[in-house]
């Protein structure tokens, strides 16, 4: 596609529900990256995904959190039991020259 | 301490000002450096991207880095209401896919 798509763009789900939110990177884009960002923060990294080589998982917060991706397309982040503090904007990007990154559009997640 | 400091504002000028944006670093090791804009309910999107030390400039944008003093600036010339955004700071450490680590952003207000 022409840019980054994620969905849903917005999400409310309850505390203790388990949550995916999706990213589509631009076709061709090899490397393909998860961030948080919460109100009045900046960008925190999750997770990013480089052709076939193992995943940088070192920004997970927690063993409720993963994320998968299938070859070089689609990518499902999953929270589990989430929490209040999961509450965010969680953007994906993506690249194929390593410098720059185009993000989505994010899926704001929030729990009541 | 952040690895990346960025003061985030807001920062309020006049039409046709010129704006100065700052970030520092902690991470003598940072390389390459980049400038997002980011508008409300989208995701960040690339503005400037350097690497080492010196100045760069596109239109009204100007970006500079100091590595011997860790310090980053974007410049922008004649300020125009469309600029009024969120902008962050990105660095990373070396070339190939690495994740970037982001300044909480320096939200910019341009009244006309």
């Amino acid at each position: 596609g022409a840019g980054v798509s994620q969905s849903p763009s917005n999400k409310v789900t309850e505390k203790g529900k388990d949550v995916e939110l999706r990213c589509d990177p631009i076709s061709g884009h090899t490397a393909l990256y998860w961030y948080r960002q919460r109100l009045g923060q900046g960008l925190e990294f999750l997770i990013y995904f480089q052709g076939n080589s193992a995943p940088d998982k070192s920004g997970l917060p927690s063993d409720r959190f993963s994320a998968e991706r299938t070859g070089e397309s689609v990518s499902t982040l999953t929270i589990q039991r989430t929490q209040q503090e999961d509450s965010a904007v969680y953007l994906c990007a993506s690249s194929s020259q390593g410098y720059g990154y185009t993000f989505g559009s994010g899926t704001r997640l929030t729990v009541v | 301490q952040k690895e990346v400091e960025q003061d985030p504002g807001p920062l309020s000028v006049p039409e046709g000002a010129i704006v100065s944006l700052n970030c520092t670093y902690s991470n003598s090791a940072f390389q390459y450096f980049m400038w997002y804009r980011q508008y409300s309910r989208k995701g960040p999107e690339l503005l400037m991207y350097t690497y080492s030390s010196g100045n760069k400039e596109d239109g009204r944008f100007t970006a500079q880095v100091d590595k011997s003093s860790k310090y980053i600036s974007l410049f922008i010339r004649d300020s125009q209401p469309s600029d009024s955004a969120t902008y962050l700071c990105a660095m990373r450490l070396g070339t190939g896919f690495q994740k970037l680590v982001f300044g909480t952003g320096t939200r910019l207000l341009v009244s006309p």
